[in-house]
């Protein structure tokens, strides 16, 4: 059982270049989300998808994208990577109802 | 104010002692309360689990609600340098989101 898996682990990447990080989930689940934590500032919710096919704003979606690409998969992309975007990123995919969210293990990004 | 406050500790016990951690919220429509433990460098996991008010026990851990105080308890008893991690008070009215703390760092001392 994988629950949340997130590629990749670690990056680093210079002011101004792009990447996407990576996540799916084989729980079945609806939900997705995509959080970052910072030293201090708890977790932090970047983007959420209710269902496959919809997207949502969370606390702090400046310089961000996400897809959502099918049930299991939901993709963040940073265009333009700044300073402020090093940070632990965590996906995340909760249950229906009952909120209990499974996590994986996150990437660490730091820009340059 | 914040929707979720949470002291972040640090907070340093010696092994066997009753941990106490605790977190306030201010949206009554939260019903389902959730405590999380991360140890470094790693993803949270969940640790236990509570809908609306009253007592969970797990093992050494329970988790208290009072909804009426808008105040979610963690104890942990006979505290185990394994439970040195940073744990996580989580909430959600349902179908939505959860709303963290910023959490409380926890060492336990041999």
């Amino acid at each position: 059982n994988a629950g949340v898996t997130q590629t990749p682990k670690f990056q680093v990447l210079k002011t101004g270049q792009s990447m996407t990080l990576q996540c799916a989930q084989d729980m079945n689940h609806n939900s997705m989300y995509w959080y970052r934590q910072d030293p201090g500032m708890g977790l932090r919710l970047i983007y959420y998808s209710a269902s496959e096919g919809t997207t949502d704003k969370g606390e702090v979606p400046n310089g961000y994208n996400v897809s959502r690409l099918n049930k299991r998969e939901f993709s963040l992309r940073l265009e333009s990577a700044a300073p402020s975007q090093t940070s632990v990123y965590f996906c995340a995919s909760p249950e229906r109802v009952s909120g209990k969210a499974f996590f994986g293990q996150g990437t660490r990004l730091t820009v340059v | 104010q914040k929707e979720v406050e949470q002291d972040p500790g640090p907070l340093s016990v010696p092994e066997g002692a009753i941990v106490s951690l605790n977190c306030t919220y201010s949206n009554s429509a939260f019903q389902y309360f959730m405590w999380y433990r991360q140890y470094s460098r790693k993803g949270p996991e969940l640790l236990m689990y509570t809908y609306s008010s009253g007592n969970k026990e797990d093992g050494r851990f329970t988790a208290q609600v009072d909804k009426s105080s808008k105040y979610i308890s963690l104890f942990i008893r006979d505290s185990q340098p394994s439970d040195s991690a940073t744990y996580l008070c989580a909430m959600t009215a349902g179908n939505t989101p959860l709303v963290f703390g910023k959490g409380t760092r926890l060492s336990v001392i041999a």
